[in-house]
């Protein structure tokens, strides 16, 4: 089974509205790390924003937040006020574990975001 | 120099060829890692070093060698390839191995003939 899961090959979206880009994943280990990077045709992976299995509260930076719902194992970015240098494919991963060997980073197919003017 | 940079941004060899890809770190950090980026593919980890030692060697083909002579720089060795090697080369680091974030360089995009 893949570990994550992203479901949305491309999406478009129009100027200044809110997208939502959905993950989900697949693990037994409690603790985990889920990650959202965006790649722009540059091919530099940026990252946005990082969730902990054991945080509270749903990560935001900035325009980006993360939808974190545990119990269906999904980790949705959310875009509000999209502009047109969001243009770009958006990848989440995820890393399982905290203590050493833990480093490696798992990463879904990513998902094509287009911002139309 | 900020963050991660990676040099050359692309190269074209032919599959006889002996070349080097190089990542240089400028933040201090003490892990870093090698990721292959193939079309339509997630991303791939290829090599891991931690305190310039390897921890992590992900089944990658001996036509691939990786070297990390001190914390900031990393080198791939190519020699060999073949054209499925064609890919995105992405060089990452962070702050030790169990750190958040790893922070990515622009990669070089390799087209083997």
């Amino acid at each position: 089974a893949q570990k994550i899961t992203q479901t949305q090959p491309g999406m478009f979206v129009q100027e200044k509205e809110a997208v939502t880009l959905d993950c989900t994943y697949d693990t037994s280990d409690p603790s985990y790390g889920l990650f959202w990077y965006k790649q722009p045709s540059s091919g530099e992976m940026i990252f946005l924003i990082y969730q902990g299995s054991y945080d509270q509260q749903n990560a935001t930076e900035g325009r980006y937040s993360l939808n974190f719902q545990k119990a269906r194992k999904s980790a949705n970015l959310v875009i509000s006020a999209s502009q047109l240098g969001d243009s770009a494919m958006y990848f989440c991963a995820m890393r399982e574990g905290v203590g050493a060997g833990s480093y490696q980073l798992t990463f879904g197919k990513g998902t094509k975001l287009s911002v139309i003017p | 120099e900020t963050g991660v940079t990676q040099t050359p941004r692309h190269l074209v060899m032919g599959m006889t060829n002996k070349k080097s890809l190089k990542c240089e770190q400028h933040l201090g950090h003490n892990a870093m890692y090698w990721y292959k980026q193939s079309a339509k593919k997630p991303l791939e980890l290829m090599f891991v070093y931690s305190l310039e030692e390897r921890v992590e060697n992900n089944s990658v083909p001996s036509r691939f060698s990786p070297e990390c002579p001190n914390s900031s720089h990393l080198f791939l060795h190519l020699h060999t390839l073949q054209p499925e090697d064609s890919a995105l080369y992405l060089c990452a680091s962070s702050q030790g191995t169990t750190g958040r974030e790893q922070f990515f360089g622009p990669g070089t995009r390799l087209t083997v003939l």
